[in-house]
């Protein structure tokens, strides 16, 4: 267990619609990160967040946003879903600063139908 | 060119062989390394992390980093079959509370008892 906490594991949903994904990270760390993995792509980078503030953005689609809440939570919001939305989201945190590794959380494996 | 390139695999071997998993990257700014395994729809577990070049063993992992060739391995010794999975090499620049991290895009590796 890495002490990321993903919810909910599984979600289905109809194109146009908008979901949340909702992550805590591990005691202590401040920094939060989500990636996309979907068959052919890897691990895609979405957006960084360190202690509440935005700090790295990566290939986040404008119908994506995300927010770091001061208890440190994170969430990821998808709207205006397609069908090549469907992919695993999964959440990481690290402690920040010069420390870069990232414990990842089990993901949430999203369905658009 | 890609910032890191992966060899996807698939790699079969036999159960005790010496597995050899290896990742290349363009950016030299790149300072921190990682390897992460991901069993099937899981969350990438962070093995082995190393700064800068040279080697750093654990059990029967060892990561190996070349710098100057950019050039990333990792060695795993007297394969299990439990050791079959995906491998992902990881990377990031230095820089302070913003370092998200470059992944390859995995080697599939089966171990075959």
């Amino acid at each position: 267990d890495s002490g990321v906490t993903q919810t909910p594991k599984h979600l289905i949903t109809a194109t146009g619609q908008r979901v949340t994904l909702r992550c805590s990270p591990r005691s202590g760390d401040l920094s939060v990160y989500w990636y996309q993995q979907s068959l052919d792509q890897g691990l895609q980078f979405l957006i960084q967040y360190y202690n509440g503030e935005e700090r790295a953005k990566g290939n986040i689609l404008e119908r994506f946003s995300a927010q770091q809440f001061p208890d440190l939570h994170s969430e990821l919001n998808l709207s205006s879903l397609e069908l090549g939305d469907s992919a695993l989201y999964f959440c990481a945190s690290s402690v920040g600063g010069i420390r870069t590794e990232a414990f990842f959380g089990q993901g949430t494996r999203l369905t658009v139908v | 060119q890609k910032e890191v390139e992966q060899d996807p695999g698939p790699l079969s071997v036999p159960e005790g062989a010496i597995v050899s998993l290896n990742c290349t990257y363009s950016n030299s700014a790149f300072q921190y390394f990682m390897w992460y395994r991901q069993y099937s729809r899981k969350g990438p577990e962070l093995l082995m992390y190393t700064y800068s070049s040279g080697n750093k063993e654990d059990g029967r992992f060892t990561a190996q980093v070349d710098k100057s060739s950019k050039y990333i391995s990792l060695f795993i010794r007297d394969s299990q079959p439990s050791d079959s999975a995906t491998y992902l090499c990881a990377m990031s620049a230095r820089s302070e509370g913003n370092t998200p991290l470059v992944f390859g895009k995995g080697t599939r590796l089966s171990v075959i008892a």
